[in-house]
């Protein structure tokens, strides 16, 4: 197992572009989670599928923000129109349930950084 | 809502010092607890997680016990080494739901040989 992987792990781009991130979560898993951390705070929740369906998203998701996961594989998180308030690290967790400790175990990935100039 | 509350760092100890990161929450329910560290350019990896009260978790000599009656999960470790220098989150998730994770703002170690 390889873990969770992101792609990019940086992106600077101009304000106003549209940029798009992908995760990949660990295979077996079948919840995948979206968080933005900003510098010195913690992940903020944006986020989450279920399979491939979408069942909660926080308020931090503007109508710019979409996130996709088809065949509830792979994700990606879309930015419309990027703003500099959008400069951020992106976080991908991926889990399933554990029947041994009883609770969805979140495993993260390396992030993705953009820069939004 | 919830919510998690962390001792503000940064902190910086010396090499074999004790060390408590102090941690509170505020939730409804029964939440589950964690710790998550986070090395210099890496991500979060789970650290240590207890999931009712009165459970301990450990992990690298690291531990914390779930204290439902003073809303407290504290990081204890006996005796630091420099490569536990990183930043160490906080975090619950309630039973239901999502499962999302609510994060505190961190706290930053430092360990100096």
């Amino acid at each position: 197992d390889t873990g969770v992987s992101q792609d990019p792990r940086h992106k600077i781009t101009k304000r106003g572009q549209n940029v798009t991130f992908r995760c990949d979560p660990i295979s077996e898993h079948n919840r995948l989670y979206w968080y933005r951390q900003t510098l010195g705070q913690g992940p903020e929740f944006l986020t989450y599928f279920q399979n491939e369906a979408q069942l909660e998203k926080s308020r931090l998701l503007s109508d710019r923000f979409s996130a996709e996961r088809p065949k509830g594989s792979f994700s990606t998180l879309e930015i419309q129109r990027t703003e500099q308030g959008d400069s951020a690290m992106y976080l991908c967790a991926s889990s399933s349930w554990s029947d041994r400790v009883g609770v969805y175990e979140q495993y993260f990935g390396p992030g993705t950084r953009l820069t939004v100039t | 809502g919830n919510s998690v509350t962390q001792m503000e760092g940064p902190v910086t100890l010396s090499e074999e010092a004790f060390l408590t990161i102090n941690c509170t929450y505020t939730a409804t329910g029964y939440p589950s607890l964690f710790w998550y560290v986070q090395y210099p350019g890496e991500g979060l990896q789970l650290l240590l997680k207890a999931t009712k009260a009165d459970d301990k978790g450990s992990n690298k000599g690291f531990e914390a016990t779930y204290r439902k009656e003073t809303t407290s999960f504290h990081l204890e470790k006996g005796s630091v080494q420099v490569s536990d220098s990183a930043v160490y989150f906080c975090a619950l998730s309630a039973f239901q739901g999502a499962q999302k994770l609510v994060f505190g703002q961190g706290t930053r170690l430092t360990i100096n040989p």
